[in-house]
């Protein structure tokens, strides 16, 4: 079956960087594009961006370009987000949700991994 | 990129029907016909119970049922039940590969 499994919780002092790992099962790794959701204790889900099913193409939401990337290891089926200049605000779950090219849905997530900025 | 708007919370009875609305601008759910609306119970990742403004997927209830009228997408849950009780958030397609959630609602079974 279809399977998303995220690296462990992490840690992280404001101003550093840390990379989150999604790695795939059950599925053609190279036929979905991956997107990155965040969802902050006790709000709403927040689009972060995407990475193509090639992993040659990347779309980032306005409020992080400049702080994320994206990128995708076919050889491990696994793609990674990483969020550079952390502050407290970025504390949250980090998801990461495959998407069928042109279906426009997320139909499979990870089970998150908590991201804790302290100061 | 602000999101989509959707109300705090919605309540209903067991058996009740509810709709929980989701409104955006003619940029995104307006203009697209890719409103997608997610479950999400707490401690667990969201779940998709419906694509494509009204599709559902393999597996979900026929309880679950969506549409779309200008620019406002609704999630209708009919035959409510204690399960039903989670957090419901919509998305749409905005162009661009750009995406936007809902601000999410709580929904109570009474």
């Amino acid at each position: 079956q279809v399977q998303l499994v995220h690296s462990g919780a992490e840690v992280k002092k404001s101003g550093a960087s840390v990379k989150v790992s999604c790695k795939a099962s059950g599925y053609t790794f190279t036929g979905y594009h991956v997107h990155w959701v965040r969802q902050a204790p006790g709000l709403g889900l927040e689009w972060m961006g995407v990475i193509n099913s090639r992993g040659d193409s990347t779309t980032y939401a306005q409020r992080f370009q400049g702080r994320v990337t994206m990128t995708r290891d076919t050889s491990t089926s696994t793609v990674y987000m990483e969020l550079s200049s952390l502050r407290s605000e970025d504390t949250a779950f980090y998801y990461c949700a495959r998407e069928s090219p042109g279906m426009y849905q997320f139909d499979s997530w990870g089970q998150g991994t908590l991201v804790t900025v302290s100061s | 990129q602000s999101a989509l708007t959707q109300p705090a919370s919605v309540s209903g009875s067991p058996g009740q029907s509810i709709t929980i609305s989701c409104t955006g601008t003619s940029s995104d759910v307006g203009r697209y016909n890719y409103v997608s609306w997610y479950q999400q119970y707490p401690g667990k990742a969201p779940k998709l119970v419906i694509h494509d403004v009204n599709t559902r997927p393999s597996g979900v209830s026929n309880r679950f049922s969506g549409s779309k009228s200008g620019n406002t997408a609704s999630l209708t849950i009919s035959g409510l039940q204690a399960e039903d009780e989670a957090d419901y958030y919509c998305s749409s397609y905005r162009s661009s590969r750009i995406f936007v959630f809902g601000t999410g609602t709580k929904v109570t079974v009474l």
